[in-house]
């Protein structure tokens, strides 16, 4: 079955980066894209970004331009999501999820809470 | 960028149809995807392509999608129906994914 096991919740500081982690399995993970989505605390869905595991083109969210980075290792099937220069505005849950054939995200990791705070 | 509207709340009685609607310009032109998402867990695809179901969402969960707007139908409401539900779209415009402004359903 398909999974997507994301790392562990993280604290940091304003100005630090952080790397979240989506281990994929129960599929070829090459064949898939990954997006990635965030959720402020009582908040919406954000769309963050989107990665090709196949060929590891990237995709921003024009908001994130240049403080996000998105990765992929295809020998352990895993995403990356990097964010840098942490605001107290990226408090959030952060989702990977895999994008299926009509650009649909049907199937979610359990989500990483991030907490920037001094 | 392109804005999808949804009503913050939708209140229904048990057993009764939950109609949710998700409006932006020219929606009917897009594949129009649909997420519930209950406290503390992470969103789950009810709906894709406009009316397709997953396998495993029952067959109360519906979707249709014409001109401006798009709707997601629960018949025969249930107290586990009770969640977030966001409607989302791919910009080719703004080569970005959108999702909707998110509508509470409560079961009174």
């Amino acid at each position: 079955q398909v999974q997507l096991v994301q790392s562990g919740a993280e604290v940091k500081k304003p100005g630090a980066s952080v790397k979240v982690s989506c281990k994929a399995s129960g599929y070829t993970f090459t064949s898939y894209g990954i997006s990635w989505v965030r959720q402020a605390p009582g908040q919406g869905l954000e769309w963050m970004g989107w990665i090709s595991a196949y060929n590891g083109n990237t995709n921003y969210a024009q908001k994130l331009q240049g403080r996000v980075t998105m990765t992929t290792d295809t020998s352990t099937s895993t995403a990356y999501m990097e964010l840098r220069s942490l605001r107290s505005d990226d408090t959030a849950v952060y989702y990977c999820a895999r994008v299926s054939s009509h650009l649909q995200f049907d199937y979610w990791g359990q989500g990483t809470l991030v907490t920037v705070s001094s | 960028s392109y804005v999808l509207t949804q009503p913050p709340s939708v209140s229904v009685a048990p057993g009764k149809t939950a109609r949710i609607t998700c409006g932006g310009n020219n929606i009917g032109s897009k594949s129009v995807h649909w997420y519930q998402q209950k406290p503390g867990q992470a969103p789950v695809l009810v709906i894709y392509y406009d009316s397709d179901r997953p396998s495993g969402i029952p067959e109360r969960f519906s979707g249709s999608n014409s001109g401006n707007t798009a709707t997601l139908t629960i018949s025969r409401v249930e107290a586990g129906d009770e969640a977030d539900y966001y409607c989302q779209v791919w910009d080719s415009s703004s080569d970005s994914y959108v999702f909707g402004t998110g509508t509470k359903v409560t079961v009174l």
